[in-house]
């Protein structure tokens, strides 16, 4: 089946230690999307792309970064992880921008910050 | 930027009643208004969509109105079965742009 792959389900990282999460996807959708979700809280667009086309929101802090090496995966790299970003991060896609924007979550990547 | 409330922050009903979650949007431009149900530990499933030329749609048990000139939605579900229970998101779309509302949670009780 077509889906949305995050690896790994369940990540612990040091406190200033970089981390990367991972993200792929058989939709063959042209745009990605990473989401931070807090604790009984909503998603958060942090940034997206569309093709190679990077987008970033304006309050994403610095300490996150975004890599799309082609159509199928996305990364998200942390610098310096703070225990404020112990977190669940969904990645997303949807076919394309225009017009409305179904947009398929994976299952998530719950990040522990110690 | 857009702005969605969404309300009640929780609500229990009991197996076989009706629940209602209602969601109000700032962006007149917003053009697309999908629901995602998210359970414990996984990412949110999109249940059901609207677009903004459309007023009502209907799929078994659940359906979504669309009130544009309120700019306000609500979800529907009849009929609730105990596994309806989960955090429900609304969101409303111009784009790339998808703003969340703060989610509801449903517990059914059986």
């Amino acid at each position: 089946d077509a889906m949305v792959i995050q690896n790994p389900r369940y990540q612990v990282t040091q406190f200033g230690k970089p981390v990367t999460l991972s993200c792929s996807q058989t939709l063959n959708h042209n745009v990605m999307y990473w989401y931070q979700q807090k604790s009984s809280q909503a998603p958060k667009l942090l940034f997206h792309y569309y093709d190679k086309d990077f987008n970033n929101e304006a309050d994403t802090p610095d300490n996150f970064q975004s890599r799309r090496p082609n159509t199928s995966f996305c990364f998200l790299d942390i610098r310096s992880p703070g225990l404020g970003d112990a977190a669940m991060y969904l990645c997303a896609t949807s076919r394309d921008p225009g017009g409305t924007n179904e947009q398929y979550f994976g299952p998530g990547t719950r990040l522990t910050v110690t | 930027g857009e702005n969605v409330e969404q309300h009640p922050s929780t609500l229990s009903v009991q197996e076989g009643d009706s629940a209602v979650i209602k969601c109000t949007y700032s962006d007149s431009a917003s053009n697309y208004f999908p629901w995602y149900k998210q359970e414990l530990g996984k990412g949110p499933q999109l249940i059901i969509d609207i677009r903004s030329n459309v007023g009502e749609k209907k799929d078994q048990r659940i359906a979504v109105t669309l009130n544009k000139t309120a700019k306000h939605f609500s979800l529907h579900i009849t009929e609730t079965q105990p596994e309806d229970s989960a955090v429900y998101f609304c969101a409303a779309s111009r784009g790339n742009d998808m703003r969340f509302g703060a989610g509801t949670r449903l517990t059914v009780k059986p």
